[in-house]
Protein backbone atom coordinates (compact mmCIF):
# COMPACT_ATOMS: atom_id res chain seq x y z
CA UNK A 1 0.00 0.00 0.00
CA UNK A 2 1.25 3.86 -0.27
CA UNK A 3 1.11 5.75 2.76
CA UNK A 4 2.50 9.27 3.13
CA UNK A 5 2.07 10.85 6.66
CA UNK A 6 2.83 14.48 7.95
CA UNK A 7 1.79 16.69 10.40
CA UNK A 8 -1.80 18.32 9.86
CA UNK A 9 -0.42 21.22 11.48
CA UNK A 10 2.33 23.38 12.73
CA UNK A 11 2.74 27.17 13.48
CA UNK A 12 6.01 28.97 14.20
CA UNK A 13 7.77 32.78 14.87
CA UNK A 14 8.39 34.64 12.45
CA UNK A 15 12.32 34.39 12.25
CA UNK A 16 12.61 31.20 13.74
CA UNK A 17 13.54 28.08 12.33
CA UNK A 18 10.63 24.86 11.72
CA UNK A 19 11.27 21.50 10.74
CA UNK A 20 8.42 19.57 8.92
CA UNK A 21 8.70 15.64 8.61
CA UNK A 22 7.40 13.08 6.33
CA UNK A 23 7.11 9.46 6.53
CA UNK A 24 6.71 7.36 4.14
CA UNK A 25 5.74 3.92 3.07
CA UNK A 26 5.34 3.27 -0.71
CA UNK A 27 5.60 -0.06 -3.21
CA UNK A 28 8.72 1.56 -4.16
CA UNK A 29 10.59 4.72 -4.11
CA UNK A 30 12.61 6.81 -6.55
CA UNK A 31 12.17 10.46 -5.41
CA UNK A 32 11.04 12.47 -2.62
CA UNK A 33 9.43 15.93 -3.47
CA UNK A 34 8.39 19.07 -1.35
CA UNK A 35 6.08 21.54 -2.83
CA UNK A 36 4.37 24.91 -1.32
CA UNK A 37 0.98 25.75 -1.74
CA UNK A 38 -0.40 28.93 -0.55
CA UNK A 39 -3.79 29.33 0.48
CA UNK A 40 -6.23 29.28 -2.92
CA UNK A 41 -3.09 28.95 -5.11
CA UNK A 42 -1.20 26.29 -7.32
CA UNK A 43 1.51 23.83 -5.47
CA UNK A 44 4.51 25.25 -6.80
CA UNK A 45 7.83 22.96 -6.23
CA UNK A 46 10.40 23.52 -3.63
CA UNK A 47 12.47 20.52 -3.37
CA UNK A 48 13.76 16.99 -5.33
CA UNK A 49 15.39 14.39 -3.17
CA UNK A 50 16.40 10.90 -4.36
CA UNK A 51 19.84 9.59 -2.52
CA UNK A 52 20.18 10.19 1.29
CA UNK A 53 21.29 13.10 2.57
CA UNK A 54 20.58 17.04 3.08
CA UNK A 55 19.80 19.42 -0.08
CA UNK A 56 20.14 23.25 0.39
CA UNK A 57 18.46 25.74 -1.19
CA UNK A 58 18.89 29.30 0.25
CA UNK A 59 16.61 29.33 3.32
CA UNK A 60 14.78 25.86 2.76
CA UNK A 61 17.08 22.84 2.90
CA UNK A 62 15.07 18.96 2.05
CA UNK A 63 16.99 16.02 4.09
CA UNK A 64 16.24 12.25 3.04
CA UNK A 65 16.95 8.70 4.59
CA UNK A 66 15.56 6.12 2.18
CA UNK A 67 16.40 3.32 4.70
CA UNK A 68 14.14 4.94 7.33
CA UNK A 69 11.83 6.50 4.81
CA UNK A 70 11.75 9.52 6.45
CA UNK A 71 12.39 12.94 5.20
CA UNK A 72 12.24 16.80 6.45
CA UNK A 73 12.10 20.51 5.16
CA UNK A 74 13.61 22.43 7.28
CA UNK A 75 12.60 26.42 7.07
CA UNK A 76 15.39 28.81 8.38
CA UNK A 77 14.89 32.30 9.06
CA UNK A 78 11.04 32.14 8.89
CA UNK A 79 9.10 34.93 6.95
CA UNK A 80 5.52 36.14 7.28
CA UNK A 81 4.84 34.90 3.54
CA UNK A 82 6.24 31.59 4.62
CA UNK A 83 2.73 30.69 5.78
CA UNK A 84 1.13 28.05 3.17
CA UNK A 85 0.78 24.48 3.27
CA UNK A 86 3.69 22.30 2.36
CA UNK A 87 3.01 18.77 0.87
CA UNK A 88 5.46 15.98 0.89
CA UNK A 89 4.84 13.67 -2.45
CA UNK A 90 7.08 10.31 -3.27
CA UNK A 91 7.40 9.01 -7.03
CA UNK A 92 7.36 4.94 -6.69
CA UNK A 93 9.06 4.26 -9.83
CA UNK A 94 11.48 6.07 -12.04
CA UNK A 95 9.57 5.82 -15.42
CA UNK A 96 6.72 7.19 -14.34
CA UNK A 97 5.88 11.28 -13.70
CA UNK A 98 3.21 9.86 -11.19
CA UNK A 99 3.50 11.39 -7.78
CA UNK A 100 1.53 10.31 -4.34
CA UNK A 101 1.44 13.19 -2.24
CA UNK A 102 0.67 13.52 1.35
CA UNK A 103 -1.90 15.07 3.06
CA UNK A 104 0.25 18.19 3.50
CA UNK A 105 1.51 20.59 6.56
CA UNK A 106 -0.32 23.96 7.27
CA UNK A 107 2.62 26.17 8.52
CA UNK A 108 1.11 29.35 10.12
CA UNK A 109 3.84 31.95 10.92
CA UNK A 110 2.36 34.70 13.62
CA UNK A 111 5.03 38.01 13.92
CA UNK B 1 2.83 34.83 -19.57
CA UNK B 2 1.30 31.81 -17.67
CA UNK B 3 2.67 29.09 -18.11
CA UNK B 4 0.09 25.95 -17.14
CA UNK B 5 -3.54 27.95 -17.57
CA UNK B 6 -6.97 26.74 -16.89
CA UNK B 7 -10.61 27.77 -17.69
CA UNK B 8 -12.81 28.14 -15.93
CA UNK B 9 -11.36 29.23 -12.76
CA UNK B 10 -14.85 28.54 -10.29
CA UNK B 11 -17.33 26.56 -12.17
CA UNK B 12 -20.98 26.38 -9.37
CA UNK B 13 -23.55 23.54 -11.19
CA UNK B 14 -26.26 21.37 -10.12
CA UNK B 15 -26.40 18.06 -9.97
CA UNK B 16 -26.39 15.85 -12.62
CA UNK B 17 -24.93 18.47 -15.11
CA UNK B 18 -21.88 18.12 -17.44
CA UNK B 19 -19.56 20.01 -17.80
CA UNK B 20 -15.67 20.87 -18.70
CA UNK B 21 -12.28 22.08 -17.37
CA UNK B 22 -9.81 23.01 -19.82
CA UNK B 23 -5.96 23.25 -19.64
CA UNK B 24 -3.61 24.51 -21.73
CA UNK B 25 0.45 24.70 -21.04
CA UNK B 26 3.10 26.78 -23.04
CA UNK B 27 6.09 25.17 -21.89
CA UNK B 28 6.21 23.12 -24.88
CA UNK B 29 6.31 19.73 -22.20
CA UNK B 30 5.24 16.41 -23.38
CA UNK B 31 3.14 14.91 -20.27
CA UNK B 32 -0.11 16.89 -18.73
CA UNK B 33 -2.10 15.66 -15.64
CA UNK B 34 -5.14 16.26 -14.05
CA UNK B 35 -5.27 16.35 -10.31
CA UNK B 36 -7.86 16.34 -7.59
CA UNK B 37 -8.01 18.41 -4.34
CA UNK B 38 -10.42 17.45 -2.24
CA UNK B 39 -11.75 20.15 0.88
CA UNK B 40 -9.17 18.04 3.30
CA UNK B 41 -6.71 19.25 0.77
CA UNK B 42 -5.53 16.03 -0.33
CA UNK B 43 -3.73 16.27 -4.01
CA UNK B 44 -4.88 12.97 -6.01
CA UNK B 45 -3.72 12.07 -9.49
CA UNK B 46 -6.71 11.49 -11.98
CA UNK B 47 -5.09 11.18 -15.53
CA UNK B 48 -1.76 11.81 -16.88
CA UNK B 49 -1.09 12.28 -20.64
CA UNK B 50 2.50 12.19 -22.33
CA UNK B 51 2.03 13.39 -26.10
CA UNK B 52 -1.46 13.13 -26.48
CA UNK B 53 -1.59 9.22 -25.06
CA UNK B 54 -3.40 8.07 -22.11
CA UNK B 55 -0.37 7.15 -19.58
CA UNK B 56 -2.21 7.00 -16.05
CA UNK B 57 -6.00 6.27 -15.54
CA UNK B 58 -6.28 6.34 -11.80
CA UNK B 59 -9.46 4.39 -10.53
CA UNK B 60 -11.90 7.21 -11.85
CA UNK B 61 -15.11 6.95 -12.47
CA UNK B 62 -15.77 6.96 -15.98
CA UNK B 63 -18.16 9.74 -15.96
CA UNK B 64 -14.25 11.97 -16.53
CA UNK B 65 -12.87 11.83 -19.78
CA UNK B 66 -9.67 13.15 -20.44
CA UNK B 67 -9.67 14.82 -24.10
CA UNK B 68 -5.86 15.73 -25.67
CA UNK B 69 -6.16 17.18 -28.94
CA UNK B 70 -2.34 18.37 -29.06
CA UNK B 71 0.42 17.82 -26.40
CA UNK B 72 -0.18 21.66 -25.16
CA UNK B 73 -3.86 21.04 -24.28
CA UNK B 74 -5.54 18.19 -21.77
CA UNK B 75 -9.22 19.15 -21.24
CA UNK B 76 -11.69 17.60 -18.29
CA UNK B 77 -15.34 16.46 -18.96
CA UNK B 78 -17.49 15.30 -16.17
CA UNK B 79 -20.88 13.86 -17.04
CA UNK B 80 -23.89 13.65 -14.47
CA UNK B 81 -22.04 15.38 -11.39
CA UNK B 82 -22.13 14.64 -8.05
CA UNK B 83 -21.93 16.03 -4.74
CA UNK B 84 -18.83 14.53 -4.08
CA UNK B 85 -17.20 16.00 -7.94
CA UNK B 86 -16.63 19.04 -5.60
CA UNK B 87 -13.38 20.03 -5.43
CA UNK B 88 -10.23 21.94 -6.79
CA UNK B 89 -9.34 20.23 -10.07
CA UNK B 90 -5.80 21.15 -10.87
CA UNK B 91 -3.94 20.81 -14.29
CA UNK B 92 -0.37 20.19 -14.48
CA UNK B 93 2.53 19.55 -17.14
CA UNK B 94 6.16 17.91 -16.72
CA UNK B 95 9.16 17.81 -19.19
CA UNK B 96 12.04 16.95 -16.72
CA UNK B 97 11.64 12.71 -16.08
CA UNK B 98 14.73 12.78 -13.62
CA UNK B 99 13.12 14.97 -11.27
CA UNK B 100 9.61 14.92 -12.29
CA UNK B 101 8.65 18.52 -11.39
CA UNK B 102 5.24 19.52 -12.05
CA UNK B 103 3.93 23.04 -12.74
CA UNK B 104 0.69 23.24 -11.88
CA UNK B 105 -2.46 25.15 -13.12
CA UNK B 106 -4.05 27.60 -10.36
CA UNK B 107 -7.00 25.28 -10.74
CA UNK B 108 -10.93 25.17 -10.71
CA UNK B 109 -12.59 25.44 -8.31
CA UNK B 110 -15.84 22.94 -9.02
CA UNK B 111 -19.02 23.23 -6.59
CA UNK B 112 -21.92 20.79 -7.44
CA UNK B 113 -25.17 21.49 -5.60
Amino acid sequence: GQNIDQPTEMTATEGAIVQINCTYQTSGFNGLFWYQQHAGEAPTFLSYNVLDGLEEKGRFSSFLSRSKGYSYLLLKELQMKDSASYLCAVRERWNTDKLIFGTGTRLQVFP
Amino acid sequence: DTAVSQTPKYLVTQMGNDKSIKCEQNLGHDTMYWYKQDSKKFLKIMFSYNNKELIINETVPNRFSPKSPDKAHLNLHINSLELGDSAVYFCASSQDLVTGELFFGEGSRLTVL
